[in-house]
């Protein structure tokens, strides 16, 4: 079965910066997404991750690796409007390549 | 230019009622999908379609039906709707399924409420 863990909520400083966790376990793991989502908005792609190592994207990084099951998604100087839900998906090949979600990480970022 | 768009945004409907979300994508993508989202945020698929066939269909009651007349559009029809229907349905769409890096965009949603 697939089965993906992340942290239910967070809070953190404005300029700070913050790392969402994520673990997952899945049979036929083929790609991890981090997704955000603002409150009565759709999820808005962040990153992919497929190799192991760090991808960056401006503000925003994400690192995976596979032998461990983990991935982290690493946001630098917040600002306030990244207060919102951050959604680990993890895509698996034994189950059609379907994307199986996370409950996804509330994070607030306080002045 | 919304790329995944789906209509209505907001429903509120009787048990019992037979209602349809309407889901287009103007992106040129394959695949199409619905997702569920409860109240504990959890987003579960409930349907894929790619070139309008079926490829993934998950435990869902049959009260659900998804219909795909073109690539383009993925209609979600329920029947007899129950109070456990209550929820924000996504529409999504992605280039394809298995090529790496798909990357799987989203409508803004549909707030359904049974009452």
């Amino acid at each position: 079965g697939q089965n993906i863990d992340q942290p239910t909520e967070m809070t953190a400083t404005e300029g700070a910066i913050v790392q969402i966790n994520c673990t997952y376990q899945t049979s036929g793991f083929n790609g991890l997404f981090w997704y955000q989502q603002h409150a009565g908005e759709a999820p808005t792609f962040l990153s992919y991750n497929v190799l192991d190592g760090l991808e960056e994207k401006g503000r925003f990084s994400s690192f995976l690796s596979r032998s461990k099951g983990y991935s982290y998604l690493l946001l630098k100087e917040l600002q306030m409007k990244d207060s919102a839900s951050y959604l680990c998906a993890v895509r698996d090949r034994d189950s059609s390549y379907k994307l199986i979600f996370g409950s996804g990480t509330r994070l607030l970022v306080r002045p | 230019d919304t790329a995944v768009s789906q209509t209505p945004k907001y429903l509120v409907t009787q048990m019992g009622n037979d209602k349809s979300i309407k889901c287009e994508q103007n992106l040129g993508h394959d695949t199409m999908y619905w997702y569920k989202q409860d109240s504990k945020k959890f987003l579960k698929i409930m349907f894929s379609y790619n070139n309008k066939e079926l490829i993934i269909n998950e435990t869902v009651p049959n009260r659900f039906s998804p219909k795909s007349p073109d690539k383009a559009h993925l209609n979600l029809h329920i029947n007899s709707l129950e109070l456990g229907d209550s929820a924000v349905y996504f529409c999504a769409s992605s280039k394809g399924t298995a090529t790496s890096g798909n990357t799987i965009y989203f409508g803004e949603g549909s707030w359904l409420t049974v009452v």
